[in-house]
Parts: C-alpha cells; sequence; structure tokens
C-alpha cells in the first residue's frame, strides 16, 4: 500500500521563528489532507491539497504531485501551533485515509 | 451547531469487558471511519462504513466490532478478544459523492485498561 513519510519528527522553535514540515507519499493521490492534533486530540483540518499551493493566513501549503510531496509552512510561528501535525492521503475516492506518523512541534516563549 | 460527537471522553476498561465508544454525526455525511491512534504514533484504520448495514474491516480490526443501523451512528465495540485496547480512538466522516474525500473527524475517546 501507499507509504507516508513525514519529517522533521520533532521540531523545537522559538515564538516567531519559521518552519517548513514536509511529508512524501509513495503512490499518486487523490487526496492530502494536512491536520494539526491539538494537545486534547482534535484533530484540525488545516489544508485539503493534493496538488498546488494554498494559503491561510500564517499557514501554507505546497503539493507537487508529480514529485510526491508536500510542503507546509508555518511563518512567525506562536505557542498555539504546538501540537503535531499530519499528513494524510488517499489513493482514490471513498477510501480511508493513510495518514504519517506526524511531526510534532514545540513552541515556546 | 454541525459536527461529530464521540463520547465518552474517557472510558476504562476492566478485563474480560467489552466496552462501546459512541459517534453520532448531524452533516449528513454518508461514510463514518473509526481509526486508532498509539503514543507517538498516526492514526490506523480499524473500520470504515461507506453507506448504512455495510462496512468494512480497516487494517487493525481483530478485537473490535461497529454496527451502522443508522446514517448517523457509527459505535465501535472493543471486545475481550483485543488484547492491547489502550489508545486514543477517532471517529471521522466524508459526504458522500465528495471526489474530493474530506474526511472531518470528532475530539475522540481514549481508552485505558483498569
Amino acid at each position: 500500500g501507499i507509504q507516508v513519510e513525514q519529517s522533521p519528527p520533532d521540531l523545537i522553535l522559538q515564538e516567531g521563528a519559521n518552519s517548513t514540515l514536509r511529508c512524501n507519499f509513495s503512490d499518486s493521490v487523490n487526496n492530502l489532507q494536512w491536520f494539526h492534533q491539538n494537545p486534547w486530540g482534535q484533530l484540525i483540518n488545516l489544508f485539503y491539497i493534493p496538488s498546488g499551493t494554498k494559503q491561510n493566513g500564517r499557514l501554507s501549503a505546497t503539493t507537487v504531485a508529480t514529485e510526491r510531496y508536500s510542503l507546509l509552512y508555518i511563518s512567525s510561528s506562536q505557542t498555539t501551533d504546538s501540537g503535531v501535525y499530519f499528513c494524510a492521503v488517499t489513493r482514490q475516492a471513498g477510501t480511508a485515509l493513510i495518514f504519517g506518523k506526524g511531526t510534532t512541534l514545540s513552541v515556546s516563549s | 451547531d454541525g459536527g461529530i460527537t464521540q463520547s465518552p471522553k474517557y472510558l476504562f476498561r476492566k478485563e474480560g469487558q467489552n466496552v462501546t465508544l459512541s459517534c453520532e454525526q448531524n452533516l449528513n455525511h454518508d461514510a463514518m471511519y473509526w481509526y486508532r491512534q498509539d503514543p507517538g504514533q498516526g492514526l490506523r484504520l480499524i473500520y470504515y462504513s461507506q453507506i448504512v448495514n455495510d462496512f468494512q474491516k480497516g487494517d487493525i480490526a481483530e478485537g473490535y466490532s461497529v454496527s451502522r443501523e443508522k446514517k448517523e451512528s457509527f459505535p465501535l465495540t472493543v471486545t475481550s478478544a483485543q488484547k492491547n485496547p489502550t489508545a486514543f480512538y477517532l471517529c471521522a466522516s466524508r459526504r458522500g459523492g465528495d471526489q474530493r474525500n474530506i474526511q472531518y473527524f470528532g475530539a475522540g475517546t481514549r481508552l485505558s485498561v483498569l
């Protein structure tokens, strides 16, 4: 089945710093979603981005489908950005998401 | 408010006991999913259902059972056959016919063994 790898596994930042999280996937996908899991465990949808670039405030994401990777950019990080960021993909409509192991981000003030 | 409600937030299971986790959605979504998350890991699929009265096993279905009698509800039973049930359980749903396949998640249930 399709493999999803995220890097780095852990990231520690000072407030105000920028960061880039990477997601590599082993096959073509019809869906790629980025999630933020907050300290209470809630998974929050950040982006649906099987290809192209999107921006939402301080967050942006780019997926290069032909090269099978996606990047999540966090600018001017805040302590509330702390948590685990997951990338998840599906190969075709109707199937379940396949998750990477996540990147744990810690932002300190 | 529209959304996915999981209950309870915390659940404790005694040895040999079956427990049921609730997942209800009022989004009118056709498909529902159950995932398991272990510490430091991503989510893994337990069961999913595309329509009422139909469901399929995921990657780690052993020791679990589900039912889908109503569109809004997809309860998960953790049976005594599941030897390592301590984990965080997340339910998700997806709108039928959504070719983008976007899934939305509930707040989760933490299950521990006494």
